[in-house]
């Protein structure tokens, strides 16, 4: 299957900082590329959704300008989560998805904030 | 309101087979999805239905049923690596994934 790559796989920050994660599609144009956030024994919650080019979809009850959504390019999003605060721990999935709507997933990021 | 309804646990013996089914109603209908889920890690891929019928993968199969919004998992010659999360997605009519909340699967010797 295609491969998406999602960076760094675990970080720890101070609260008030910002921290950027990168999603990127290695063999494949992404199309669409979506943020999700999961937090222990729970599913996956979409955060937003971005299509190369133009501004990402926030769901109902993200904030935008605290995560901050860049598709820049068909093989990188950015997600910025900026002055980070303990609550913001938890654990970050991207997934891009190619022409045949399959959808893959990065290893995903375990955020901590201190 | 779109709902994905898919049991919280279950338990099966190594070498036995699941069943592992979920149910859906969602505003319109492009494919359905199986993953794969272990504790700390991203989910990965096991299988996409978008006509009914079954779909055989090696160990795994999945059926589908549009008409009554059902589909299943089938895992046979259960290991005991198959303990993990099992998630049910549907792609709605625009496209974007409807989670379930995932059977956690455990698996005894």
């Amino acid at each position: 299957g295609a491969v998406v790559s999602q960076h760094p796989s675990w970080v720890i920050c101070k609260s008030g900082t910002s921290v950027k994660i990168e999603c990127r599609s290695l063999d494949f144009q992404a199309t669409t590329m979506f943020w999700y956030r999961q937090f222990p024994k729970q599913s996956l919650m979409l955060m937003a959704t971005s299509n190369e080019g133009s501004k990402a979809t926030y769901e109902q009850g993200v904030e935008k300008d605290k995560f901050l959504i860049n598709h820049a390019s068909l093989t990188l999003s950015t997600l910025t989560v900026t002055s980070a605060h303990p609550e913001d721990s938890s654990f970050y999935i991207c997934s891009a998805r190619n022409r045949d709507v399959e959808a893959f997933f990065g290893q995903g990021t375990r955020l901590t904030v201190v | 309101g779109q709902n994905i309804d898919q049991p919280t646990e279950m338990t099966a013996t190594e070498g036995a087979i699941v069943q592992i089914n979920c149910t859906y109603q969602t505003s319109g209908f492009n494919g359905l999805f199986w993953y794969q889920q272990h504790a700390g890690e991203a989910p990965t891929f096991l299988s996409y239905n978008v006509l009914d019928g079954l779909e055989e993968k090696g160990r795994f199969s999945s059926f589908l049923s549009r008409s009554k919004g059902y589909s299943y998992l089938l895992l046979k010659e259960l290991q005991m690596k198959d303990s993990a999360s099992y998630l049910c997605a549907v792609m709605d009519s625009n496209y974007q994934l409807i989670w379930g909340a995932g059977t956690k699967l455990i698996i005894k010797p």
